[in-house]
């Protein structure tokens, strides 16, 4: 089957890193994204690797090792208002265009 | 900022009862997805549509299920008879190339079966 793993809840205060984990299993696999999904939102798109290695956008960065099939979500200093749920995708070519799927998300709650 | 927008955004209906989901993609994405997110649980896909005919399927998306774009800008998703555990979040999401990663999702339609 196609899975991803990522912790259920992860706690941390303003200010701080935070790293999010994602190990997956699936087929037809072509790369890793990542999603922020506040309660009661939509998903918005935060990252992507389809290399191996570290991608970086501003406070946010992705690190993917496909010999590893495990990637990474890296917060820097952390804000009230990035208390939202992440969820990594794989980008998955079962057919001819790709579709996500996704892992069960990781709630992040920053407290102050 | 151009965004997928979905109607209605809550959907109560009956068992046993069709329902149409409306969606209307980013305009120039060529792309269009239909996921689901039963609450509290992860996001699954459903269906990508390309080119007037589906890509692929997952087997979430059974023969209670179809899509279509019926014009140059609606993309709808039909539940032909709505079973209990049909109630989710639908969230429809278009992208500019195929098997890209970044796709831009609408707001959801939340569907309650009774």
């Amino acid at each position: 089957g196609q899975s991803l793993e990522q912790p259920s809840e992860v706690t941390a205060v303003e200010g701080a890193i935070v790293q999010i984990n994602c190990t997956y299993q699936t087929s037809g696999f072509y790369g890793l994204s990542w999603y922020q999904q506040h309660d009661g939102g939509a998903p918005t798109f935060l990252s992507y690797n389809a290399l191996d290695g570290l991608e970086e956008t501003g406070r946010f960065s992705s690190f993917l090792s496909r010999s590893d099939s495990y990637g990474y979500l890296l917060l820097q200093e952390l804000q009230m208002k990035d208390s939202a749920s992440y969820f990594c995708a794989a980008v998955n070519y079962g057919g001819s265009q790709g579709n996500l799927i996704f892992g069960k998300g990781t709630k992040l709650s920053v407290k102050p | 900022e151009p965004e997928v927008t979905q109607t209605p955004s809550h959907q109560v209906t009956q068992m046993g009862q069709e329902v149409i989901l409306r969606c209307v993609p980013i305009s120039n994405h060529l792309y269009f997805y239909w996921y689901r997110q039963i609450l509290g649980q992860k996001v699954e896909f459903l269906v990508s549509f390309y080119n007037n005919e589906i890509s692929e399927k997952s087997e979430i998306f059974d023969d209670q299920f179809s899509v279509e774009r019926p014009d140059g800008s609606n993309f709808t998703l039909k539940i032909r008879s709505t079973k209990l555990e049909d109630s989710a979040m639908y969230f429809c999401a278009s992208s500019f190339r195929g098997g890209t990663y970044e796709q831009y999702f609408g707001p959801g339609t939340r569907l309650t079966v009774t």
